[in-house]
């Protein structure tokens, strides 16, 4: 089944230290995208990246870093330096090549600061 | 003003309502229109694509109204079931980012 993994599902974290949350997708997407959501907010956008070795940021990249050296894998690490790292973060991706292509997301990931 | 607004909700209706659910986007280069569904601390899952024309699919029906730039979803003979935050979603077009509404809580109730 094509689609997109998360991983991990769940993560906690000591303040200070940079974690990994990984996302791969098997559907061929060109765009990928990583979303942080806070309890009753809306999806804010990170990182976006339409093409391998390139990526842009959101509306929220401080604190945040993401690579793309394959097409089906956009990793992101949430460093010390965001304050706020606490959250429940969503990868996705689409179709580039479509003008009316939908998001798909994984699963997520909720990344809790201790 | 935000780039995409939402009735703020929440909204509690009995099963077998009819409940609207309103969205209005500020860009009018704005190209492809989606409604979400997102359950509690799950991910969103497309709902329904929303087309010029306006589109049904069973109880679900949106409309779109480019002049206006307003999006609307309505769902008839509400289910338990349907219970979830619904999030407008607009795109500018190819190659341009989603942004999304903050979304609106619907909690239909026995």
């Amino acid at each position: 089944d094509g689609g997109i993994t998360q991983s991990p599902k769940y993560l906690f974290r000591k303040e200070g230290q940079n974690v990994t949350l990984s996302c791969e997708q098997n559907l061929n997407h060109d765009a990928m995208y990583w979303y942080r959501q806070d309890p009753g907010q809306g999806l804010r956008l990170i990182y976006y990246s339409q093409i391998v070795n390139d990526f842009q940021k959101g509306d929220i990249a401080e604190g945040y870093s993401v690579s793309r050296e394959k097409k089906e894998s956009f990793p992101l690490t949430v460093t010390s330096a965001q304050k706020n790292p606490t959250a429940f973060y969503l990868c996705a991706s689409s179709r580039l090549a479509e003008n009316t292509g939908e998001l798909f997301f994984g699963e997520g990931s909720r990344l809790t600061v201790l | 003003r935000k780039e995409v607004e939402q009735d703020p909700g929440p909204f509690n209706v009995p099963e077998g309502a009819t409940v609207a659910f309103n969205c209005t986007y500020s860009n009018s280069a704005s190209q492809s229109f989606f409604w979400y569904r997102q359950d509690c601390r799950k991910e969103p899952k497309l709902l329904m694509s929303v087309y010029s024309s306006g589109n049904e699919d069973g109880r679900f029906t949106a409309q779109l109204n480019r002049a206006s730039q307003y999006i609307s979803l309505l769902i008839r003979d509400s289910k338990l079931s349907d219970s979830a935050t619904y999030l407008c979603v607009v795109r500018k077009g190819y190659g341009q980012n989603f942004v999304f509404g903050p979304g609106t809580r619907l909690s239909v109730l026995p």
